[in-house]
């Protein structure tokens, strides 16, 4: 059974402090994603990677970082979170590059920045 | 801009078959998916359209009109468990995924 996992369901965080949000997969796929999903809004990308050591810049990347150490590990970080940052994380992977790759989801991490 | 329309609640009743539309501006068009996501967990994949027409898959249809921007996902003999959000995207000319907001589907006995 293929599986994304991500490190917490729930996260709480105080405004300024350093977050680390983990998502590893199983299914040897090479791209990873990041998401975060609000209410009301689509599903928006932050950062993506398509191979080890190698991430893309999403449509809001701004006060995000990533990292891709391993190809089953995809990291994002929060540098100083915000309360603007108050969302549900969602973590994908998918194989295949340019053409039909569906994409399979993590169960998501809410974080509540304070 | 890219823009990707989808009703934001929807009711029905068990038994009984639903609609749920989904028309999309985007910068090229590479496909269609359709994932359902049950609240509070992950979106799961249901369907892919690259081609105009009709796909199904057991209880679940969806159609894709190109010229027209427009799909729709067709859910028959609605059970309870088909409660959830369905998520409509479009992967544009970058190969990139554009979501919609979501249709959240309420089913009544």
């Amino acid at each position: 059974d293929v599986k994304v996992t991500q490190s917490s369901r729930y996260l709480v965080k105080r405004t300024g402090e350093k977050v680390f949000l983990e998502c590893v997969q199983d299914m040897d796929h090479e791209n990873m994603f990041w998401y975060r999903q609000d209410p009301g809004l689509g599903l928006r990308l932050i950062y993506f990677s398509y191979d080890v050591k190698m991430k893309e810049k999403g449509d809001i990347p701004e006060g995000y970082s990533v990292s891709r150490e391993k190809k089953e590990r995809f990291s994002l970080i929060l540098e100083s979170a915000s309360t603007n940052q108050t969302s549900m994380y969602l973590c994908a992977s998918s194989s295949g590059w340019r053409d039909y790759n569906e994409q399979f989801f993590g169960p998501g991490t809410r974080l509540t920045v304070l | 801009g890219q823009n990707i329309d989808q009703p934001t609640e929807m009711t029905a009743t068990e038994g009984a078959i639903v609609q749920i539309n989904c028309t999309y501006q985007t910068s090229g068009f590479n496909g269609l998916f359709w994932y359902q996501q049950h609240a509070g967990e992950a979106p799961t994949f249901l369907s892919y359209n690259v081609l105009d027409g009709l796909e199904e898959k057991g209880r679940f249809s969806s159609f894709l009109s190109r010229s027209k921007g427009y799909s729709y996902l067709l859910l028959k003999e609605l059970q309870m468990k088909d409660s959830a959000s369905y998520l409509c995207a479009v992967m544009d000319s970058n190969y990139q995924l554009i979501w919609g907001a979501g249709t959240k589907l309420i089913i009544k006995p």
